[in-house]
């Protein structure tokens, strides 16, 4: 048990344009979701912390009007990179957290994001 | 803010030599998580500490939680090849702030 999605896989996209990514617990309810970003050979980084129902917390430095986060349902949280630029090509990871369950994250695949 | 490091940064083993990672926070943690990640994927969780001096083993790995709950090891008897990748370990400060350190990156080589 415990798996969570990530659609797409991966992404090409032109500057200038939005992507959406998705993020879905499968098989448990997300009370908690968090949104990373992984650079090449770095750790993650969180971005922001999402609660169902309430608006994300972001990390400092984190745009919170480019990165639009809505966690709409215990099982799904979606980011928005708007206006994509090149420097915002990267690996973008989501996880969930099932309080019931304890401090356990369940991490996405991850999505590859590639602005051109 | 809450930091967390981590050493070494990188590390070389010959296979079946044993392997150890640090990681230290800057606060104390209410727990501390150890997760791998495999060249390409994703983190997979390994575990959880949350007792102070906590000490829990899971086949080859043997998991450390210091007295203080502020540092943590990560020890892997007899490497293998299939033990590549990079371990991080994530400090929880009461559900305030969530941190992963750098990691440490295994090659182990046959």
């Amino acid at each position: 048990g415990a798996v969570v999605s990530q659609h797409p896989s991966w992404v090409i996209c032109k500057s200038g344009t939005s992507v959406k990514i998705e993020c879905r617990s499968l098989d448990f309810q997300a009370t908690t979701m968090f949104w990373y970003r992984q650079f090449p050979k770095q750790s993650l980084m969180l971005m922001a912390t999402s609660n169902e129902g309430s608006k994300a917390t972001y990390e400092q430095g984190v745009e919170k009007d480019k990165f639009l986060i809505n966690h709409a349902s215990l099982t799904l949280s979606t980011l928005t990179v708007t206006s994509a630029h090149p420097e915002d090509s990267s690996f973008y990871i989501c996880s969930a957290r099932d309080h019931s369950r304890g401090y356990e994250q369940y991490f996405g695949p991850g999505t590859r994001l590639t602005v051109t | 803010g809450q930091q967390v490091m981590q050493i070494p940064q990188y590390q070389h083993v010959q296979e079946g030599e044993d392997f150890t990672t640090y990681c230290n926070s800057s606060t104390t943690l209410s727990n501390i998580q150890w997760y791998k990640q495999r060249p390409g994927g994703h983190p997979v969780f390994l575990i959880q500490l949350v007792k102070s001096g906590e000490v829990k083993k899971q086949k080859r790995l043997t998991f450390q939680f210091g007295e203080a709950k502020k540092n943590s090891s990560l020890h892997i008897t007899a490497t293998q090849t299939t033990d590549v990748g990079t371990y991080f370990c994530a400090g929880d400060n009461y559900g305030q702030n969530f941190v992963f350190g750098p990691g440490t990156r295994l090659s182990v080589l046959p």
